[in-house]
């Protein structure tokens, strides 16, 4: 059982290029979410998404994409990237049932130079 | 006003300190009272969490919630280097939908050996 992975780890962007950030996991969540975090700030929600097919926009979504086509998968696509979304990016999911927990990717560390 | 404010620190304490960290918040809707610790460079992991007023104890950790002054603190009793993260504050249940959560921006703690 490995959780949440992300991949990759590191990536140095040029501005105006485009990735995608990949997220999976394999505890069968309906829920999955994608954060960004900067330095001294909280992790903003960027896309969230409560079962495959669905998603919708956080609070920070300008500049980005999201898909769910499997429940396990939720990848998140960078288009034309600026060095505004230098950041570290955090994938999470949450079963959507009882539990409150959201279990958390390592994440992926993102400049855009 | 910020939703969710945390001391921002850095909070450098001796090995077998108490530990007090706070926050707190704005919106009276809040229900959950959640901290999630992050160890560098690592993704976040819930630690605790609270419903509505009053206090639970996990081990050496305290979490302590008081809706009427929406003020939320954390007690680390005997504090060790292994406790050395950065603390996130993290309310949740105010309407919306798939368990969004809203961050604090964290206080770093290092305990010293």
């Amino acid at each position: 059982n490995a959780g949440v992975t992300q991949t990759p780890k590191f990536r140095i962007l040029k501005i105006g290029q485009s990735m995608t950030l990949q997220c999976a996991q394999d505890m069968n969540h309906n829920y999955m979410y994608w954060y960004r975090q900067d330095p001294g700030m909280g992790l903003k929600l960027i896309y969230y998404s409560v079962g495959a097919g669905i998603t919708d926009k956080g609070e920070v979504p300008n500049g980005y994409n999201v898909s769910r086509s499997t429940t396990e998968d939720f990848p998140l696509r960078l288009e034309l990237a600026a060095p505004s979304q230098t950041s570290v990016y955090f994938c999470a999911s949450n079963s959507g049932l009882a539990g409150r927990e959201q279990y958390f990717g390592p994440g992926t560390r993102l400049t855009v130079t | 006003q910020k939703e969710v404010e945390q001391d921002p620190g850095p909070l450098s304490v001796p090995e077998g300190a108490i530990v007090s960290l706070n926050c707190t918040y704005s919106n009276s809707a809040f229900q959950y009272f959640m901290w999630y610790r992050q160890y560098s460079r690592k993704g976040p992991e819930l630690l605790m969490y609270t419903y509505s007023s009053g206090n639970k104890e996990d081990g050496r950790f305290t979490a302590q919630v008081d809706k009427s002054s929406k003020y939320i603190s954390l007690f680390i009793r005997d504090s060790q280097p292994s406790d050395s993260a950065t603390y996130l504050c993290v309310p949740e249940g105010a309407g919306g939908s798939a368990r969004q959560l809203t961050f604090g921006s964290g206080t770093q703690l290092t305990v010293l050996p």
